[in-house]
């Protein structure tokens, strides 16, 4: 039962360097999410996807890119990254109802030096 | 907006000890109010929930009950032990299904 997959699981960037994290999950989700989670300040909303072939900002979404690439992999890109977007960051599934379970991943340890 | 304050950790605990984290929250509407758990090196995981007023969440000897008239959704174990060292995040949701997390406490149960 895998879930919520995200790749890699750590990745060391250069100021300026760019790169895609993987998300994909299993349980025929309508919703994906992408979060970043910094020490004090819980977890942040960067995008999100209510459905297949929608994307909307969430909180943070400054430096960053999303596609719902199909119903089941939602992916995150930095394309040029920044010492700030060093973080913790976790993709998460739901069913598209208020109150539903989100499901969330193992998270991706993301440090740009 | 919508908006989660939790109480600040750390905190530290032996084991038997009473646990209590306080959350309150701000929302427009009716929220749900979620407790999420995240274990050492883990990702988040769902530890209880509650979707309207007077509700009681519980699992794994934790509870919390969803009060309205003090807009709260405070967490209590009656009896902790080691394992249950994590970090904790109150969360809501209102109206749709993007969550707003509180800054999380981070318990730590000492044998």
């Amino acid at each position: 039962n895998a879930g919520v997959t995200q790749t890699p699981k750590f990745q060391v960037l250069k100021t300026g360097q760019s790169m895609t994290l993987q998300c994909a999950q299993d349980m025929n989700h309508n919703s994906m999410y992408w979060y970043r989670q910094d020490p004090g300040m819980g977890l942040r909303l960067i995008y999100y996807s209510a459905s297949e072939g929608t994307t909307d900002k969430g909180e943070v979404p400054n430096g960053y890119n999303v596609s719902r690439l199909n119903k089941r992999e939602f992916s995150l890109r930095l394309e040029s990254a920044a010492p700030s977007q060093t973080s913790v960051y976790f993709c998460a599934s739901s069913e598209a109802n208020a109150g539903n379970t989100i499901y969330f991943g193992e998270g991706s340890w993301l440090t740009v030096v | 907006g919508n908006s989660v304050t939790q109480m600040e950790g750390p905190v530290t605990l032996s084991e038997e000890a009473f646990l209590t984290i306080n959350c309150t929250y701000t929302a427009t509407g009716y929220p749900s109010l979620f407790w999420y758990v995240q274990y050492p090196g883990e990702g988040l995981q769902l530890l209880l929930k509650a979707t309207k007023a007077d509700d009681k969440g519980s699992n794994k000897g934790f509870e919390a009950t969803y009060r309205k008239e003090t807009t709260s959704f405070h967490l209590e174990k009656g009896s902790v032990q080691v394992s249950d060292s994590a970090v904790y995040f109150c969360a809501l949701s209102v109206n749709d299904y993007k969550l707003s997390f509180g800054a999380g406490t981070t318990v730590t149960v000492r044998a």
